[in-house]
């Protein structure tokens, strides 16, 4: 079935340094969705990216798809003690209308001040 | 701003019990979803659930598992006989419906976090 992994599983940074999580899929994917998951919290969804290439900013945060289509970077530049947290990736299960998603396991993001 | 409702927070249960879990999706979303975390771990999907009936589902959601949506606002997860390895965070998302490119954005609820003792 389809798989999709995420590394590095820790991050440890210092404050104000960058950081960069990676996403592969074993499959080419419609598009991909980026969620952060604060410490007790639940995923909250922070982008979608759709077209092969694609390269989309938020602030601090860089999203790029790659142009196969399976594969996914997040970047954070200058790293703040609010953006701590699990950053996953997931990808549409499968072709159908109401597609569930499949999860990464998860890059936990640890900043020291 | 709508958000998915999920209730209640914690749950303890001894083993071999039936627990419900319950969500309120945002109202005039289209797709339903449960999804569980086990501790530390990453989310799971569980069952997709449109136009009052299951979409898809994996191969964790088995015959020990089922759902409803017994009126228009409510979205229920069952599990029926419980093990200690159901022990985990469940979550309930639900979306507004898939756009021209696919997926649309799932909105998760607190979650619940049932224990089975």
């Amino acid at each position: 079935g389809q798989q999709v992994m995420q590394i590095p599983q820790y991050q440890h940074v210092q404050e104000g340094e960058d950081f960069t999580t990676y996403c592969n899929s074993s499959t080419t994917l419609s598009n991909i969705q980026w969620y952060k998951q604060r410490p007790g919290g639940h995923p909250v969804f922070l982008i979608q990216l759709v077209k092969s290439g694609e390269v989309k900013k938020q602030k601090r945060l860089t999203f790029q798809f790659g142009e196969a289509k399976k594969n996914s970077s997040l970047h954070i530049t200058a790293t703040q003690t609010t953006d701590v947290g699990t950053y996953f990736c997931a990808g549409p299960r499968s072709g159908g209308g109401a597609d569930g998603l499949t999860f990464g396991k998860g890059t936990h993001l640890i900043i020291q001040p | 701003e709508p958000e998915v409702t999920q209730t209640p927070s914690h749950q303890v249960t001894q083993m071999g019990q039936e627990v419900i879990l319950r969500c309120v999706p945002i109202s005039n979303h289209l797709y339903f979803y449960w999804y569980r975390q086990i501790l530390g771990q990453k989310v799971e999907f569980l069952v997709s659930f449109y136009n009052n009936e299951i979409s898809e589902k994996s191969e964790i959601f088995d015959d020990q598992f089922s759902v409803e949506r017994p009126d228009g606002s409510n979205f229920t997860l069952k599990i029926r006989s419980t093990k200690l390895e159901d022990s985990a965070m469940y979550f309930c998302a639900s979306s507004p419906g898939q756009g021209a490119t696919g997926n649309t954005e799932a909105f998760f609820g607190q979650g619940t976090r049932l224990t089975v003792v």
